[in-house]
């Protein structure tokens, strides 16, 4: 088990559903993130909160909208998804600041089929 | 443009080979090189690395890095099958003056026969 918990486990939802992945940590940790993972490859950085501010966006389509409520928690709101976006939604933690050489640990992932 | 190479891309050997995975990386901003195991589901954290030269270990599995060559390797000594998985180099680099965006290789899938 890891330090980064994150629900569902499993999701299925319709192109036409309203659903949100939620993920929580409890180490202090000043940065979060939320990867895309397909199957057999490495995961891809989707955004990146540092002190609560969104400060990475790597081109994200505007269906995947998230959100850091505070420092501890960080969901992912899903609308209008493609079959395409069906993957491994990963979320991270790491220490951030100058200096810091903190690695990320990850959460166990959401896996998520959209039909 | 920023890029993590890892080499073999499968391996498969018996119970108690040693093996040696290789990551090769060209970015701009270096922060730091990580390897990760993945099981089936979170890359869980094995090492990081940010100087050159100074070997890591943890039980059976040791890293170094070489900041001149650019390439780090992650050695697993008498291996064995609960060691099976995808090894995940990733390269860490400051994006905007800001920490924090990982870089993945396309990773090693390790199989150890018993």
């Amino acid at each position: 088990d890891t330090e980064v918990t994150q629900t569902p486990k499993h999701l299925v939802m319709g192109m036409t559903n309203k659903k949100s992945l939620k993920c929580e940590q409890h180490m202090g940790h000043r940065a979060m993130y939320w990867y895309k993972q397909k199957a057999k490859k490495p995961p891809e950085l989707m955004f990146v909160y540092s002190y609560e501010k969104l400060s990475i966006n790597e081109s994200v389509p505007s269906r995947f909208s998230p959100e850091c409520p505070n420092s501890s928690l960080l969901n992912l709101h899903l609308h209008a998804l493609q079959p395409e976006d069906s993957a491994l939604y990963l979320c991270a933690s790491s220490q951030v600041g100058a200096g810091d050489n903190s690695p990320l640990h990850f959460g166990n992932g959401t896996r998520l089929t959209v039909t | 443009e920023d890029k993590v190479v890892q080499s073999p891309l499968s391996l498969v050997v018996h119970e108690g080979d040693t093996v040696t995975l290789n990551c090769s990386y060209e970015v701009t901003n270096f922060r730091s090189l990580l390897w990760y195991k993945q099981e089936k589901k979170a890359p869980t954290f094995l090492f990081m690395l940010t100087s050159s030269g100074i070997e890591k270990k943890s039980g059976r599995l040791s890293s170094i890095l070489d900041k001149k060559e650019l390439f780090s390797i992650l050695n697993i000594t008498a291996t064995q099958t609960g060691d099976s998985a995808i090894y995940l180099c990733a390269v860490e680099t400051s994006y905007g003056g800001s920490q924090g965006n990982l870089i993945f290789g396309k990773g090693t899938k390790l199989s150890v026969k018993p």
